[in-house]
């Protein structure tokens, strides 16, 4: 039973650029969220998807959108890149249990470096 | 907006003692309360998480309380080893599909030999 997976597991863009990151969640999930996490900080919450739709967001730029795909697969866009961009991006997966969410479980991440 | 605190930044305790983490929370709604622990260059990983509708978990060495009164919830390792240095981070979220999970900035533990 694979876990979750993403890829490619380091990028290096120029500023300006766009750049696209994949995740395929833990297998029986359903629910993908992706997270920021800059050297030192914790992860930061950029948006959740789940039924193919983004269900919520947090406090992140238009720049950055994502796609969910009918196998729960999904994409993180990030357009008009910053220095500031250059984080760790973990993707996390989970699904429901009665009306709870059943904890989450990361990726490996991605390392984007901004040059 | 949501926001979870953590304390303290960096923690450093001799092979053996108990190591604790505090955190706080602000949404009032939050019923739910991961910890993650994050090894360098890893991925986090869970290690023991709590409803609202309990007080207090176990699991071996490890231990969460909350007191929802207070809004605070707290990480108890005892009897701590080499491998419980890492970072450790605390989250809280409403536990509902359509809620965000609010991390806060980590807590370095380091164990002494």
């Amino acid at each position: 039973d694979a876990g979750v997976t993403q890829s490619p597991t380091h990028l290096i863009k120029t500023r300006g650029q766009q750049v696209t990151l994949r995740c395929s969640p833990k297998s029986g999930h359903d629910t993908v969220s992706w997270y920021q996490q800059a050297l030192g900080q914790g992860p930061q919450f950029i948006f959740q998807y789940y039924e193919e739709e983004e269900r919520q967001r947090g406090n992140f730029p238009d720049r950055f959108s994502g796609h969910q795909f009918p196998n729960y697969s999904s994409e993180l866009n990030v357009n008009a890149l910053l220095l500031g961009d250059s984080a760790l991006y973990l993707c996390a997966s989970s699904t429901l249990q009665g009306a709870h969410l059943k904890e989450q479980y990361f990726g490996p991440g991605t390392r984007l470096t901004v040059t | 907006g949501e926001n979870v605190e953590q304390h303290p930044s960096t923690l450093s305790v001799q092979e053996g003692d108990s190591a604790v983490i505090k955190c706080t929370y602000s949404d009032s709604a939050s019923n739910y309360f991961p910890w993650y622990k994050q090894e360098l260059g890893k991925r986090p990983q869970l290690i023991i998480d709590i409803r609202s509708n309990v007080g207090e978990k176990k699991d071996q060495r490890i231990a969460v309380t909350l007191n929802k009164t207070a809004k605070h919830f707290s990480l108890h390792i005892t009897e701590t080893q080499p491998e419980d240095s890492a970072v450790y981070f605390c989250a809280a979220s409403r536990g509902n599909r359509d809620d965000k999970i609010i991390f806060g900035k980590g807590t370095r533990l380091h164990i002494l030999p």
